[in-house]
């Protein structure tokens, strides 16, 4: 079946550092990708998707490209803010359209 | 537009009780799905309805129910509470006829089984 392997965190920056958080999926098909943040106590919000390969989703800064020959979908943001502290997952929708959810990566950012 | 709304907020059972969860979607998005949140296992999809036929579903004991009504507000019950029941669980709404696959969350509904 489908799934989605996120690197486990946390992972702990200081204001302005690089972040990558990586993402490597495996299923049937062309999925398509979706990355979501989730804020402490609230729900998950989506941050940006792509949905055929080499698209490139950005927001908010955040960007993520779609590789198919790779099977990865890397969250990157060139310099973070405190306020990026919470929990990013990585999805995906493949054929079967039931949406599988990486079990998340939480970032912590330092002043 | 309004988001998606989850009633309620929280909520404390005891095992063998039973739980009835309410989801409102976005309007217009006729899609609810359904996630427990653990720390333990993630998020796992429990099930997906659309006008009112449940059209996927996860791989969860039948303790765990849905249903949708004609205004697309979804219901979750669950049966029998045990310990492993607590959870977040939260729920999304999608714009699926139009063949759009984001994906909107509310706020989701704590529940803490005694």
């Amino acid at each position: 079946g489908d799934s989605v392997t996120q690197m486990e965190g946390p992972v702990t920056l200081s204001e302005e550092a690089f972040l990558t958080i990586n993402c490597t999926y495996t299923a049937t098909g062309y999925p398509s990708l979706f990355w979501y943040v989730q804020y402490p106590g609230e729900g998950l919000q989506l941050l940006l998707k792509a949905t055929k390969a080499d698209d490139k989703g950005s927001n908010k800064g955040f960007e993520a490209t779609y590789r198919k020959e790779t099977t990865s979908f890397h969250l990157e943001k060139g310099s973070v803010q405190v306020s990026d502290s919470a929990v990013y997952f990585c999805a995906l929708r493949g054929g079967s359209y039931i949406p599988t959810f990486g079990r998340g990566t939480s970032l912590i950012v330092h002043p | 537009k309004a988001g998606v709304t989850q009633t309620p907020r929280y909520l404390i059972k005891t095992r063998g009780q039973q739980v009835t969860l309410s989801c409102s979607p976005i309007s217009g998005h006729r899609s609810v799905s359904w996630y427990q949140q653990t720390p333990g296992q993630g998020l796992q999809f429990l099930f997906e309805y659309f006008s009112e036929t449940q059209r996927n579903k996860g791989n969860f004991p039948g303790r765990f129910s849905g249903r949708q009504f004609s205004n697309s507000r979804s219901e979750m019950n669950v049966s029998t509470l045990e310990l492993g029941d607590s959870a977040l669980y939260l729920c999304a709404s999608t714009d699926a006829g139009t063949g759009e696959e984001t994906q909107y969350f509310g706020p989701g509904t704590r529940l803490l089984v005694l």
